[in-house]
């Protein structure tokens, strides 16, 4: 079955404590992204990849980073992660020309 | 930046309405899809269109590419079509951006 998978589905920390999100899809999709949704703002890109080793800033890249290592895995990594970034996340992956496009389930994310 | 409008931004119908939710955008794309999220947060893709029409089941999605507008359209609404819609352009080929919709968020009353 395609999917996209996100771990943690919700997780609470404290304010400077580093984390990471986990996102892994079975299509091998060369296009993957980031995507944060707050209320009243809609879907905002983070970052995205086009493919291993190839990531770029989205809208929204203050206070995240990502790596790309392979093609089935891109984690959303929050070094210091600070109460602004309470939101829920989702990861995503489509195929090069944007047909198929698929979301993980969603991380819901409070910093304290 | 307003490249994708979607309109309206909400919308409450009886059960068995027609319902149309509509998206304009700015930039030239490859393709527009429509997405929906239920309240639970999941988000399924519903359709991915580059012309013409598309229907599956009780719902329709149209473009038209000169006018820059697409419309989403539900059948004999129900409330199980509670959620919100959200229209998402692809970028061209050449681009990597994608743009989208604030969505709409629809209430179908039984």
């Amino acid at each position: 079955e395609a999917q996209v998978t996100q771990n943690p589905r919700y997780l609470i920390t404290v304010t400077g404590k580093k984390l990471t999100v986990t996102c892994s899809q079975n299509m091998n999709h060369e296009y993957m992204s980031w995507y944060r949704q707050d209320p009243g703002l809609g879907l905002r890109q983070i970052y995205y990849s086009m493919n291993v080793e190839v990531t770029d800033k989205g809208d929204v890249p203050e206070g995240y980073k990502v790596s790309r290592k392979e093609k089935r895995n891109f984690p959303l990594i929050l070094e210091s992660p600070s109460p602004n970034q309470t939101s829920l996340y989702f990861c995503a992956s489509t195929d090069r020309g944007g047909w198929e496009q698929y979301f993980g389930p969603g991380t819901r994310l409070t910093v304290t | 930046k307003n490249e994708v409008e979607q309109s309206p931004q909400n919308l409450t119908a009886q059960e068995g309405e027609f319902i149309t939710i509509n998206c304009s955008y700015s930039v030239g794309i490859s393709a527009l899809h429509w997405l929906q999220q239920h309240p639970g947060g999941g988000i399924v893709s519903l359709f991915m269109l580059s012309s013409g029409k598309k229907k599956h089941g009780r719902l329709i999605a149209t473009i038209n590419i000169q006018e820059k507008h697409s419309s989403l359209h539900i059948t004999a609404s129900h409330p199980r079509d509670s959620a919100v819609y959200i229209c998402v352009l692809s970028p061209p080929l050449t681009g990597n951006q994608f743009y989208f919709g604030t969505g709409t968020s629809l209430t179908v009353i039984p």
